[in-house]
């Protein structure tokens, strides 16, 4: 069984520019989720999709944005980059889109916007 | 709204003592609660989690947690700390009433454990 995986592992962006992260989901699931965890803060969520379908998103702008493929692998992309966008961007699959499934998290991609 | 307060952002314990990390939660529904831990430079690994059974918990690594709703609090315990223990632990509640089962994270507890 394949777990969560994230790429790439480190990225360095400059301010205004434009970012791509991906995802692929364990096994079996057919749900991406997507967090923001800035240093020393908890994880808050961005969205999530479900059957490549957006099925829930947290206190994000829309220059937050993201897609699910058929094969349930996911891309979070953020436009117009800003400092504060820096952070660890984890994402975690499950089995289905609701109730209290559990959510396995990938190792993370860590963003810094100079 | 659901929201999660860890009541320690630090702890500090010696080896083979115990740890005690609190968390108290709010929420609308009837929640699912998690304990997820996060050691330097790796993702999140779930503990434990409470969905509406038992109200002790137990988890991996020797971990437990009690789900009190008077008190609306998820406390983790371990009755004998080890070096490997010293992570980042958070608290965790589930909206899984809502479309999607978005997870709202505490702060974090941050643990070190002294030899």
């Amino acid at each position: 069984e394949t777990g969560v995986t994230q790429s790439p592992t480190h990225l360095i962006k400059t301010r205004g520019q434009q970012v791509t992260l991906r995802c692929s989901s364990q096994s079996g699931h057919n749900t991406v989720s997507w967090y923001q965890q800035a240093l020393g803060q908890g994880p808050q969520f961005i969205f999530q999709y479900y059957r490549e379908e957006e099925n829930g998103r947290g206190n994000f702008p829309p220059r937050f944005s993201g897609l699910q493929f058929p094969n349930y692998s996911s891309e979070l992309n953020v436009n117009a980059l800003e400092l504060d966008d820096s952070a660890l961007y984890l994402c975690a699959s499950s089995s289905k889109g609701w109730g209290n499934y559990e959510q396995y998290f990938g190792p993370g991609t860590r963003l810094t916007v100079t | 709204a659901q929201s999660v307060t860890q009541l320690d952002s630090h702890v500090s314990v010696s080896e083979g003592t115990p740890v005690l990390l609190r968390c108290n939660y709010s929420s609308s529904y009837s929640p699912s609660l998690f304990w997820y831990v996060q050691h330097p430079n790796k993702g999140l690994q779930l503990l434990l989690k409470y969905t509406s059974a038992a109200t002790l918990v137990k988890g991996i690594n020797g971990f437990e947690a009690e789900f009190k709703k008077s008190e609306t609090s998820f406390h983790l315990t371990k009755p004998s700390a080890h070096m490997s223990d010293a992570a980042e632990y958070f608290c965790v509640v589930s909206d899984h009433e809502a479309a999607g089962n978005k997870l709202t994270f505490g702060g974090g507890t941050r643990v070190l454990v002294k030899p």
